[in-house]
């Protein structure tokens, strides 16, 4: 089974361009996760999806950064216009309703962002 | 209160030594503790868990300990080796909301032969 699917894996640009990642959740997980991962600020919260719906954006850094999950098996995060300071290592993760009270997050690959 | 603080920042032990991770957090409501294993590269992935009705949690070379009255846990690692070098997370999350995870700043592991 394919674990979580983020493109791409990589991605150069300049200043002022927009930028979308994209994530594919494992195929059952209803909730789905964007972290940010800085070497000064660890991994951070952005935003968290329940059943397609946002729950909890507190985390976004500012209007600059937008974040939609249309339907169960796709999201996105989009920043316009991009700055160099959100130069980052961007990770999608899933989880699904499990037997214990609180569920395990299975992580993607992360979209490497650099912005020139 | 949302914080989960995490020291050190990075630890370098011989092989065959003990790691020792830990980590504080101040929300009383917190009551799942996990730690997740990173590789350069790679997303994080679930290494091992506690809730609070129990000390202490060991899965092979990797136990759990838990302080409740401190709001301290700690992760150790018996017998480290070249393979658990990586970058640790803590993470603290509650039960009235099961989905949302607060992680700590993360520790870089080293472990040399």
């Amino acid at each position: 089974d394919a674990g979580v699917i983020q493109s791409p894996r990589h991605e150069v640009t300049e200043m002022g361009q927009e930028v979308t990642l994209r994530c594919k959740p494992i195929s059952g997980h209803n909730s789905l996760f964007w972290y940010r991962q800085t070497m000064m600020r660890g991994l951070e919260l952005l935003i968290y999806f329940n059943n397609n719906v946002p729950i909890d954006d507190s985390g976004m850094p500012e209007d600059r950064f937008s974040a939609k999950m249309p339907n169960a098996s796709f999201s996105t995060l989009k920043i316009q216009p991009s700055e160099p300071r959100d130069s980052a290592v961007y990770f999608c993760a899933s989880s699904y309703p499990g037997t214990g009270s609180t569920n395990e997050q299975f992580f993607g690959p992360g979209t490497r962002l650099t912005v020139l | 209160q949302q914080q989960v603080k995490q020291s050190p920042q990075s630890l370098i032990v011989q092989k065959g030594g003990i790691s020792i991770i830990n980590c504080a957090y101040e929300n009383t409501a917190f009551d799942y503790f996990p730690w997740y294993q990173q590789f350069p590269g790679k997303g994080p992935a679930l290494l091992i868990a506690i809730r609070p009705d129990v000390s202490e949690k060991k899965e092979g070379r990797f136990t759990i300990s838990f302080n409740k009255s401190a709001k301290q846990f700690s992760l150790h690692i018996m017998d480290s080796q070249p393979g658990d070098s990586a970058t640790y997370f803590c993470a603290a999350g509650n039960s009235y909301n099961t989905d949302k995870l607060i992680f700590g700043t993360g520790t870089r592991l080293q472990v040399f032969p």
